[in-house]
């Protein structure tokens, strides 16, 4: 499985404030994405990234922004926390786009209340 | 735009007995397909891919997987199952194209109760 980490692991916060998702992976993958994962809806993408300083947007994606400024790190930020985005949060990898395997972190649970 | 439909929330079925997930996607081209199971607390693992080719996919821990073009399904199968097969599982659909940047839209998901 590919090294991938994801911090903190379990996060409560409150309304209005910023929080910053963590992805770390050894793998040394081009593509990394953040999901988020309701009930009912399963994973949608948040934001992607296909190199370092190169990201987009997916279907959900606002209210948050990323960052990647190394190959090994992703970072997910709320900009100002809702209820809204209680969730949990997967980041992945993958070493090419087309045909290639998505190795998935272990999750980070937030909640903002 | 693509979607992929898993018509069962929930499904119990009794250890030993065969295993049948649905998934059915819309897609106006031929689709990258992938099955991925979560554990309860963990990540998404890979089951098994389709892409090109036979369209009868073997995966890991026993399980395969039929592309019908005719029918736009993907559905998953286990002959027996296991109580450690209770999980959840995810159908994906993944896009073609030089453009394409790995994107993969999920289905809502499939849990899998086994009873002893």
């Amino acid at each position: 499985d590919a090294g991938i980490t994801q911090s903190p692991r379990h996060k409560v916060t409150e309304t209005g404030t910023p929080v910053t998702l963590r992805c770390h992976q050894t793998e040394n993958h081009r593509y990394m994405y953040w999901y988020r994962q309701d009930p009912g809806h399963g994973l949608r993408l948040i934001h992607y990234s296909y190199g370092v300083k190169d990201t987009d947007k997916g279907e959900v994606s606002d209210g948050y922004s990323v960052s990647r400024s190394k190959t090994e790190d992703f970072l997910l930020t709320l900009e100002s926390a809702t209820s809204s985005q209680t969730s949990v949060y997967f980041c992945a990898t993958s070493d090419r786009a087309n045909q290639e395997t998505q190795y998935f972190g272990p999750g980070t649970r937030l909640l903002v209340l | 735009a693509q979607s992929v439909t898993q018509p069962d929330i929930h499904i119990t079925v009794s250890e030993g007995a065969s295993l049948e997930l649905r998934c059915n996607y819309s897609y106006g081209a031929t689709p990258y397909l992938f099955w991925y199971v979560q554990s309860p607390g963990q990540g998404l693992q890979l089951l098994l891919k389709y892409f090109s080719g036979d369209t009868l996919v073997q995966g890991i821990k026993g399980f395969e997987a039929e592309f019908k073009r005719s029918q736009s399904s993907f559905n998953l199968r286990k002959p027996s199952v296991h109580w450690s097969d209770a999980a959840e599982y995810f159908c994906a659909v993944g896009a073609h194209g030089s453009s394409n940047t790995g994107k993969l839209i999920f289905g809502q998901g499939t849990t899998l109760q086994v009873k002893p």
